[in-house]
């Protein structure tokens, strides 16, 4: 079952440039994750935001919550080409013992 | 070196034949997953293990078979019964269950010939 909706499904944007993407779910989360995958491998854990949070940040990664319009957003600041990859946000819902994975964006960094 | 070991890396699998996907994980993590990732899409899971010996099926869990027998080792099978297995599988692991940060293997491509 997938809950979360990432937007845009493809991103492409010259080096040095931000990069923005969102995410919106449907039910109450206990928190939401972002994750990164390079093409072909396995996916990596980026930053985790709780629903009692509006605002994280990580480095070049600021992420966004609002629980009141069920969205999220993942900013990267001052891109470089090993941003390249596919970004997947997940949230964890009460009383559900799994995350519940978006679909994806697919970010191209043109050098 | 911590981690997570998916082998094969790539494996074919012809019409009417079971495989086994293996997972060991040396994170002393007690939970673990597989996912099934198709092209351009998210993931699904297929079954996930909170405990060694108990294991629960995930949302496509149909075709497919895992065992639980040791905490780091969470092998998958994709049996005949699976119509369409052509896909990326990918093996997580996490301290515990809900809500904590997923650890990810680095996939076994499985491809039908």
């Amino acid at each position: 079952s997938q809950q979360g909706e990432e937007d845009p499904q493809a991103l492409s944007i010259q080096e040095g440039e931000n990069a923005t993407m969102n995410c919106s779910y449907k039910t109450s989360i206990n928190n939401l994750q972002w994750y990164r995958q390079n093409s072909g491998r396995g996916l990596v854990h980026l930053i985790l935001i709780r629903s009692n949070e509006r605002e994280k940040h990580s480095g070049r990664l600021r992420v966004t919550l609002d629980t009141s319009k069920k969205s999220s957003s993942l900013l990267i600041t001052a891109s470089r080409a090993a941003d390249t990859a596919s970004y997947f946000c997940a949230t964890d819902v009460p009383s559900n013992y799994q995350l519940i994975w978006g679909a994806g964006t697919k970010l191209i960094i043109k050098p | 070196d911590g981690g997570i070991t998916q082998s094969p890396k790539y494996l074919f699998r012809k019409e009417g034949q079971n495989v086994t996907l293996s997972c060991e994980q040396n994170l002393n993590h007690d939970a673990m997953y597989w996912y099934r990732q198709d092209p351009g899409q998210g993931l699904r899971l297929i079954y996930y293990s909170q405990i060694v010996n108990d294991f629960q099926k995930g949302d496509i869990a149909e075709g497919y078979s895992v065992s639980r027998e040791k905490k780091e080792s969470f092998p998958l099978t994709v049996t005949s019964a699976q119509k369409n297995p052509t896909a990326f599988y990918l093996c997580a692991t996490s301290a515990g269950l809900a809500g904590n940060t997923i650890y990810f293997g680095e996939g076994s491509w499985l491809t039908v010939v």
